[in-house]
């Protein structure tokens, strides 16, 4: 089973609306996580890492007010995609260590924004 | 900047068919490899990974190489099937993060 869990798997969301996509990890204590955000036959692009109990890292071009990072708990990292357009419309995936040389990825969020 | 390059971008191949799958990377100072397994509108799926002091890593069908001198790795998988049709991603570890390549699409025809 997922280690790492992501919900939703899809979502629709009406252009000028926030949309919250949960990152969990089931078995271990992820003190931090990483947003990828992956385009149409692009690669993933690192987005934010997560920091639990405080401010998340942004990649250079990431939107901070927009791209709401909330890292509550060692075992969940939240993403908010504020007023989403329809050009946020993407694969959103995150990631989470669970020992020093083991990553876990969640099965991704397809975001459309119509 | 710590750039991560694929080639081909895709590549079609017979069943039974051994290929080679090409990384290349422009930072050196990485801690470890990671070759990844993409399914259509899925996550991620670990295939191997190489400690930077190592050469490479092999599991079943798959062997991975690591040459940090150079900045490049491979992906040879022997004996290609139909179920091995997905996108493969290497990533580069730098400090916590990841950097990834575009992908090699891959399809095997039966």
């Amino acid at each position: 089973g997922a280690v790492v869990s992501q919900h939703p798997s899809w979502v629709i969301c009406k252009s000028g609306t926030s949309v919250k996509i949960e990152c969990r990890s089931l078995d271990f204590q992820a003190t931090t996580m990483f947003w990828y955000r992956q385009f149409p036959k692009q690669s993933l692009m690192l987005m934010a890492t997560s920091n639990e109990g405080s401010k998340a890292t942004y990649e250079q071009g990431v939107e901070k007010d927009k791209f709401l990072i909330n890292h509550a708990s060692l075992t969940l990292s939240t993403l908010t995609v504020t007023s989403a357009h329809p050009e946020d419309s993407s694969f959103y995936i995150c990631s989470a260590w669970a020992t020093a040389t083991t990553i876990y990825f969640g099965e991704g969020s397809w975001l459309t924004v119509v | 900047k710590q750039e991560v390059t694929q080639i081909p971008a895709a590549l079609s191949v017979p069943e039974g068919e051994n290929l080679v799958l090409n990384c290349s990377f422009t930072d050196s100072a990485i801690y470890n490899l990671q070759w990844f397994r993409q399914d259509p509108g899925k996550g991620l799926t670990s295939l191997l990974l190489i400690q930077s002091s190592q050469r490479e890593q092999t599991s079943g069908r798959l062997n991975a190489s690591l040459d940090k001198s150079s900045g490049r790795s491979t992906l040879y998988i022997a004996a290609s099937q139909p179920g091995d049709s997905a996108t493969y991603l290497c990533a580069g570890r730098y400090n916590n993060d990841m950097r990834f390549g575009a992908g090699t699409r891959l399809t095997v025809k039966p």
